[in-house]
């Protein structure tokens, strides 16, 4: 099994719903990552989260971490086509911060207009 | 903006060829990383190197090797390319030290018929 599971796998909602996307460790994490990946490209950094309680938002996401589950949630409010994509979490899971990440598998969100 | 590039969004090659996967950053970034990606399975960390000439195996280095004899250039080989292999494979860089995020290239679809 995975160290870093993310859920669901994919997800379809109609324009303008909320939706949540849960990432969770098997280990400890040191620095957890958000990011989107439009179908085919790289990787764009969504947010970083490091403490226990932090949350951060950005436009209409917000991630939150939760140290004691090890579970980070990427929520979107009033989901939009733009929104559309693979949402990757990578985790840090080494105290000493080498910076080598382990991904989750991704999940793929489509909104329909 | 930090900008990573690789030399090819898809490349098609033979069984048994040699193939170099080139990515190139342009913000002095030491720290530099080659991942695959494959349906279900997220990305998964080939090699990753600190910096100049240094280089460490990732999670799954067999098949591979790399060169990272500039600053700016992290290469990915493969000695002989074998369909198992046919992936997206993509590029990080990033500054050293804690919770710096990896900025990623746009992949490279590599197809081994």
């Amino acid at each position: 099994s995975q160290e870093l599971e993310q859920s669901p796998q994919s997800l379809i909602v109609q324009e303008g719903k909320n939706l949540t996307i849960n990432c969770t460790s098997s280990k400890t994490l040191y620095g957890l990552y958000w990011y989107k990946q439009k179908y085919g490209e790289g990787l764009i950094f969504l947010m970083m989260l490091q403490k226990g309680g932090e949350e951060k938002s950005h436009e209409k996401i917000t991630a939150k971490l939760d140290e004691k589950k090890q579970q980070s949630s990427l929520h979107i409010t009033a989901s939009q086509p733009s929104h559309a994509g693979i949402y990757l979490c990578g985790a840090d899971i080494s105290s000493s911060n080498t910076g080598k990440l382990i991904f989750g598998q991704g999940t793929t969100l489509q909104v329909k207009p | 903006d930090v900008k990573v590039t690789q030399s090819s969004r898809y490349l098609v090659k033979r069984t048994g060829e040699k193939v170099f996967l080139e990515c190139v950053q342009d913000m002095d970034h030491e720290n530099m990383f080659w991942y695959r990606q494959d349906p279900g399975l997220g990305l998964r960390l080939i090699y990753f190197s600190y910096d100049v000439k240094m280089k460490e195996k990732g999670d799954i280095p067999e098949g591979y090797s790399v060169s990272r004899e500039k600053k700016e250039r992290f290469s990915l080989i493969l000695e002989s390319a074998s369909t198992n292999q046919t992936s997206m494979y993509l590029c990080a860089s990033r500054l050293p030290g804690s919770w710096n995020e990896q900025y990623f290239g746009p992949g490279t679809r590599l197809t081994v018929t």
